[in-house]
């Protein structure tokens, strides 16, 4: 156990809604990170926040978008989905920037019908 | 731009031996950061082992051991022993810091490691 919490664990949605992920960083941790790994593909950088503040945008689309909380907790929405969206959204905190260790979290698995 | 290649998508291991995962990246950076990922069926991701570029010892945790070759921008995965619970997807990764103080992270597309009993 990492310590970095997501929910929901599964998501099943239809094309053209809405939906929004949480993550939990470990305890301490100011960093937080979103990757989407679609079906047999790496993980893809999305978003990185850190204390609150956005610090760097990876192949996130527009319609997407995060936030990072004064409690620290993020969260993802994605909007219009699309089938192609599809995936498992890793969240992943580290203590700061840097040479910081990141820890992953077990991914919420979102399906697009 | 970095890349990260693992030309393997699969690879299989008979129980107790030895198997060799491979990993090449792309960069022009001098320090960076290198990482094994393992992901089992459960999907979590965790860190098998790290590498740091400054570092010409190579990495080794318990049964792992990487194969660092800076010039060759190659790192490879050495699991010994293999145990059933070996078994998952290995990525490779490399990280970078760039200004600003923000980590940038590539991944492999991954290795399918099948260890036979």
């Amino acid at each position: 156990d990492s310590g970095v919490t997501q929910t929901p664990k599964h998501l099943i949605t239809a094309t053209g809604q809405r939906v929004t992920l949480r993550c939990s960083p470990r305890s301490g941790d100011l960093s937080v990170y979103w990757y989407q790994q679609s079906l047999d593909q790496g993980l893809q950088f999305l978003i990185q926040y850190y204390n609150g503040e956005e610090r760097a945008k990876g192949n996130i689309l527009e319609r997407f978008s995060a936030q990072q909380f004064p409690d620290l907790h993020s969260e993802l929405n994605l909007s219009s989905l699309e089938l192609g969206d599809s995936a498992l959204y890793f969240c992943a905190s580290s203590v700061g920037v840097g040479t910081y260790e990141q820890y992953f979290g077990p991914g919420t698995r979102l399906t697009v019908t | 731009a970095q890349t990260v290649t693992q030309s393997q998508p699969e690879m299989s291991v008979q129980e107790a031996e030895t198997v060799t995962l491979s990993c090449t990246y792309d960069t022009s950076e001098s320090d960076y950061y290198l990482f094994w990922y393992k992901q089992p069926p459960s999907r979590q991701m965790i860190l098998v082992i790290r590498q740091e570029a400054y570092k010409q010892q190579n990495a080794t945790e318990n049964r792992f051991s990487v194969n660092f070759q800076k010039a060759a921008k190659s790192f490879s995965l050495k699991i010994s022993d293999s145990q059933l619970g070996d078994a998952a997807m290995y990525f490779c990764a490399y990280r970078v810091n760039v200004l600003g103080g923000y980590q940038k992270v590539t991944f492999g597309t991954g290795t399918k490691l099948q260890v036979i009993p």
